[in-house]
C-alpha cells in the first residue's frame, strides 16, 4: 500500500497569512493526488484534485503543487473559516490512502 | 445538486453484522464509481471500499477485506456496505462518497461529494 505522510501538525496561523502544508507519498503517484478539507463537525469536501486543479466553487486562495512523491497545498490570505483539518489522498493505486491530516488553527 | 444520505448505523456487539445504505440523488448514479470512507472518533479519514458503476470491479482496504462487502443497486440509486464480524476498531463514522468523474473505481478515486455519515458503534 502507498503510505502518505503530512507535515507539520498542528499549525497555528493568523488571518491573512500564507500557509503551506506538505504531503509525501511513499512511492511515485504521478498526479493522482487530491486535497480534502474537513471543518469540525462537517463532512469532508474536495478542494483540489489532480495535484493542482481547483474544485468548482473553491476559492482561488487555495492552490496545489508538486509531482511524483512530494506535494503542497498553499492557502494565500487565510480566512477564519479555513480553520479545519486538511488531508491529502492518493488515487494512484488501491487502496486509495489518505494522509494523517494537518490541523490548522486560525 | 448531489445528495448522499447514509443510514443503517447503530450499536452492535463484537462479532455481529450491520448493513449500511447510501441513498443517492441529483446525478446519474450509474455513471459513477462509488466509495465508502470511515473516520474513527477523533481520528483521520480511512478509505474502506470502492465499486465500479456496473459492480464488476471493487476493492477493499486490507483492514476490512474478507469481512466487508460493497454493493450497489443502480435501479434504486443506492450503495451498500455489508459489514460482518465487526470488531471494536470498526467503530467509526462511515461516509458514502462519489467519484468526481469516472465509472471504474480503480481509476476514479478522487471523491467530489460526500454524505454526512452514519455512526457505527461496536461494543458489548
Amino acid at each position: 500500500d502507498i503510505q502518505m505522510t503530512q507535515s507539520p501538525s498542528p499549525l497555528s496561523a493568523s488571518v491573512g497569512d500564507r500557509l503551506t502544508i506538505t504531503c509525501q507519498a511513499s512511492q511515485d503517484i504521478s498526479d493522482n493526488l487530491s486535497w480534502i478539507r474537513q471543518i469540525p463537525g462537517r463532512a469532508p469536501e474536495l478542494l483540489i484534485y489532480d495535484v493542482s486543479d481547483l474544485e468548482t466553487g473553491v476559492p482561488s486562495r487555495f492552490s496545489g503543487g508538486g509531482s511524483g512523491t512530494h506535494f503542497t497545498l498553499t492557502i494565500s490570505g487565510l480566512q477564519p473559516e479555513d480553520s479545519a483539518t486538511y488531508y491529502c489522498q492518493q488515487y494512484e493505486s488501491v487502496p486509495f490512502t489518505f494522509g494523517p491530516g494537518t490541523k490548522v488553527h486560525i | 445538486e448531489v445528495h448522499l444520505v447514509e443510514s443503517g448505523g447503530g450499536l452492535v456487539p463484537p462479532g455481529q453484522s450491520l448493513r449500511l445504505s447510501c441513498a443517492a440523488s441529483g446525478f446519474t448514479f450509474d455513471d459513477f464509481a462509488m466509495f465508502w470512507v470511515r473516520q474513527r472518533p477523533g481520528k483521520g479519514l480511512e478509505w474502506v471500499a470502492g465499486i465500479s458503476w456496473n459492480s464488476d470491479t471493487f476493492g477493499y482496504a486490507d483492514s476490512v477485506k474478507g469481512r466487508f462487502t460493497i454493493s450497489r443497486d443502480n435501479a434504486k440509486n443506492s450503495l451498500f456496505l455489508q459489514m460482518n464480524s465487526l470488531r471494536p476498531d470498526d467503530a467509526a463514522l462511515y461516509y458514502c462518497a462519489k467519484s468526481r468523474v469516472g465509472a471504474f473505481f480503480d481509476v476514479s478515486g478522487k471523491l467530489s461529494d460526500w454524505g454526512q455519515g452514519t455512526l457505527v458503534t461496536v461494543s458489548s
